[in-house]
């Protein structure tokens, strides 16, 4: 019973370049949340998806970052024109149901370095 | 805005002593707390939780107090092991809809031998 995957683990961009990162939540998960962890800050909120539906993207800045979670395949976060303030760990969870009951599982998380 | 805050970055414990780790919070909505743990190069992994009806929950090593009037918790890990050496996120979430979770900076601890 694979845990939350997510790659690529390292991803280094030139600015202007376009990151991709992706998520496979555990099996029987059709709740994603992508937090993003800034060096010396927690982690912070971006995006909450459903299979297909954007639910709660109050975390997400309002230009160049985006989200999806398809009907198949794993949830994207895309981040166009990356800038050196993007450089991060973007981490994703990913939970059974709704609700803060419902635990969140995260993937190993992926460290964008922009150049 | 830090709606979540742990103001000690680090804490060094000798082993088999009790390690302390604080946390606070600003928005009186929160009403569901939470520790994560993480080791380098993983994710944070889910420790303990606590709601608000409480004030203490306990699993083996690890009790969770909260302060509503002080909107303070603190995490007791006692005997600590050096297998604790982590750093742990203190999280909030508010019942009342919202999925996410405000995290705290996390605090390093470092159990020694």
């Amino acid at each position: 019973n694979a845990g939350v995957m997510q790659n690529p683990r390292h991803l280094v961009r030139r600015r202007g370049q376009e990151a991709r990162l992706r998520c496979s939540p555990m099996k029987g998960h059709s709740h994603v949340y992508w937090y993003r962890q800034l060096p010396e800050e927690g982690l912070k909120f971006m995006v909450y998806l459903q299979k297909e539906n954007i639910i709660d993207e109050s975390g997400m800045p309002k230009e160049r970052f985006s989200a999806e979670f398809p009907k198949e395949g794993p949830s994207i976060l895309r981040i166009q024109q990356v800038v050196r303030g993007d450089s991060a760990a973007y981490f994703c969870a990913s939970s059974v149901g709704q609700g803060i009951y419902n635990e969140q599982f995260f993937g190993p998380g992926t460290r964008l370095t922009v150049l | 805005d830090q709606q979540v805050k742990q103001n000690s970055p680090s804490l060094s414990v000798q082993e088999g002593r009790i390690s302390i780790l604080n946390c606070d919070y600003t928005n009186s909505m929160f009403d569901y707390f939470l520790w994560y743990k993480k080791y380098p190069a993983e994710g944070p992994t889910f420790l303990i939780s606590i709601s608000s009806i409480k004030d203490k929950n306990e699993d083996g090593r690890f009790t969770v107090f909260l302060n509503k009037s002080a909107k303070h918790l603190s995490l007791h890990i006692v005997p600590s092991q050096p297998g604790d050496s982590a750093v742990y996120f203190c999280a909030a979430s508010a019942r009342s809809g919202n999925n996410d979770m405000r995290f705290g900076a996390g605090t390093r601890l470092t159990v020694k031998p």
